[in-house]
């Protein structure tokens, strides 16, 4: 079975600095998708970034980035210029990519237990 | 697009009610997801369906716990007979099956309280 570990139950950041948020997976599969979702105290739950395990390029968006280090089964969130908005929890997710019997190919999240960020002024 | 719906956004029942909750998935999304959420537990998937057929349900706690897909833009989760241990928010999730990268959209999800 695979499993998500979050380390760091709770983290700050003084505003637009930069933050790393860790997160490691137990996996035997080859073919699987990571995530890092985010929720504000809304409860929405957001897509932040996401990474194929067969590329090896890391994922960027704007100012979050990632640091994927598949034999290590590890996937670090960097966040740069932390704003205000962006306190939140974060979840890493992991998705094993599967082929159902009516052809499809996506599976399930399974998330680590989060990290809380906050970010202050 | 109006997203994931869920209703209601807050449950508050007593122990022994039925309870249930409802979800219409984004348009053309053929991915349908259920996940509670508790402190102790965290974020776990309860069942998903694929073109509304159930593909995983080893999620779903006991016999107390049903789901159903009658159509492609409805899903209902229920709870009969509701118990303290079955609060939580539970969030249901859709995806499509090609250009998203395999991106579940959440829906702001239904906080249950049972008494």
């Amino acid at each position: 079975a695979q499993t998500v570990t979050q380390s760091q139950p709770e983290m700050s950041v003084q505003e637009a600095e930069t933050v790393t948020l860790s997160c490691t997976y137990d996996t035997s599969e080859n073919n699987y998708y990571l995530f890092w979702y985010k929720q504000p105290p809304s409860r929405q739950m957001i897509l932040v970034i996401r990474q194929e395990a067969y590329k090896q390029q890391n994922a960027t968006e704007n100012r979050f980035s990632v640091n994927f280090q598949k034999a290590a089964k590890s996937f670090s969130l960097k966040i740069s210029d932390s704003q205000l908005g962006d306190t939140a929890m974060y979840f890493c997710a992991f998705m094993k990519h599967i082929v159902n019997y009516y052809g499809g190919s996506q599976g399930n999240l399974i998330f680590g237990k989060g990290t809380k960020l906050s970010v202050k002024p | 697009d109006a997203g994931v719906i869920q209703s209601p956004r807050h449950e508050v029942t007593e122990m022994g009610q039925e309870v249930t909750l409802r979800c219409k998935p984004i348009s053309g999304h053929d991915y349908l997801f259920w996940y509670r959420q508790t402190m102790m537990r965290g974020l776990e998937l309860l069942i998903y369906f694929n073109n509304n057929v159930p593909i995983d349900d080893s999620g779903m706690p006991e016999d107390r716990f049903s789901a159903k897909m009658p159509n492609a833009s409805f899903s209902t989760l229920k709870i009969q007979p509701s118990e303290p241990r079955d609060s939580a928010v539970y969030f249901c999730a859709s995806s499509p099956s090609a250009g998203s990268g395999y991106e579940q959209y959440f829906g702001p999800g239904t906080r249950l309280t049972v008494t």
